[in-house]
């Protein structure tokens, strides 16, 4: 099982991320995916998910209207954009699967992005 | 939005010691807890969830606890390799949230 990210990203105030989840080693559509970021130095937090079986999404409320989750099983790879970027979206973010198997916390993670904004 | 507490926010402890780390909710939220470890330069690695069950391949030195709004996580006797952060997260309501963490460092 593997859950490869893009890059590392510097974004300016107001800017577009978009940040990729290339999975694989299982069965996509059996296992969705959530975002979780991590400021360093803090608990992480949980952005939202999406199942990979319909589409279906669920955004953390303070994301609201400025964060998009997708899939494209053709490529068993997640997306992550997040738009208007402010500074305090500096952080670490991680994609990460999760299925009943395990209570429907995530068993596998991406390694990372780091994104910073910065003027 | 329930609220995890983690204490100690920093245990000093010495391999082959007994390491009690707490997580406390604002609310009862059933069993539908876990808990991670997290190295620096590493995505949090899942050890136990639904407050008991260990992931698949984690040591048995490992064992959650708890019901309610109190749960434990245990490691019977460390080795050089848990020295982490670790942090519990509950998902019985959305937001899903995460503890602040414990540092299990070297004394």
């Amino acid at each position: 099982v593997q859950l490869v990210q893009s890059g590392a990203e510097v974004k300016e105030p107001g800017a577009s991320m978009r940040i990729s989840c290339k999975t694989s080693g299982y069965t996509f559509n059996t296992y969705d995916i959530t975002w979780v970021r991590q400021v360093p130095g803090q608990g992480p937090e949980c952005m939202g998910w999406i199942s990979t079986y319909n589409g279906n999404t669920k955004y953390m409320e303070n994301f609201q209207g400025r964060i998009t989750m997708t899939t494209d099983t053709s490529t068993t790879t997640g997306y992550l954009d997040l738009r208007s970027l402010k500074f305090d979206d500096t952080a670490i973010y991680y994609c990460a699967r999760f299925s009943i198997l395990t209570g429907y916390f995530p068993d596998f993670w991406g390694q990372g992005t780091l994104v910073t904004v910065s003027s | 939005e329930v609220v995890l507490t983690q204490s100690p926010a920093t245990l000093s402890l010495s391999p082959g010691e007994r390491a009690t780390l707490s997580c406390r909710a604002s609310q009862i939220i059933s069993v539908s807890l876990a808990w991670y470890q997290q190295k620096p330069g590493q995505a949090p690695r899942l050890l136990i969830y639904d407050v008991s069950n260990r992931a698949t391949g984690i040591p048995a030195r490992f064992s959650g606890s708890g019901s309610g709004t109190d749960f434990i996580l245990t490691i019977s006797s460390l080795e050089a390799e848990d020295f982490a952060v670790y942090y519990c997260q509950q998902r019985f309501s959305w937001p899903y949230t995460f503890g602040q963490g414990t540092k299990v460092e070297i004394k």
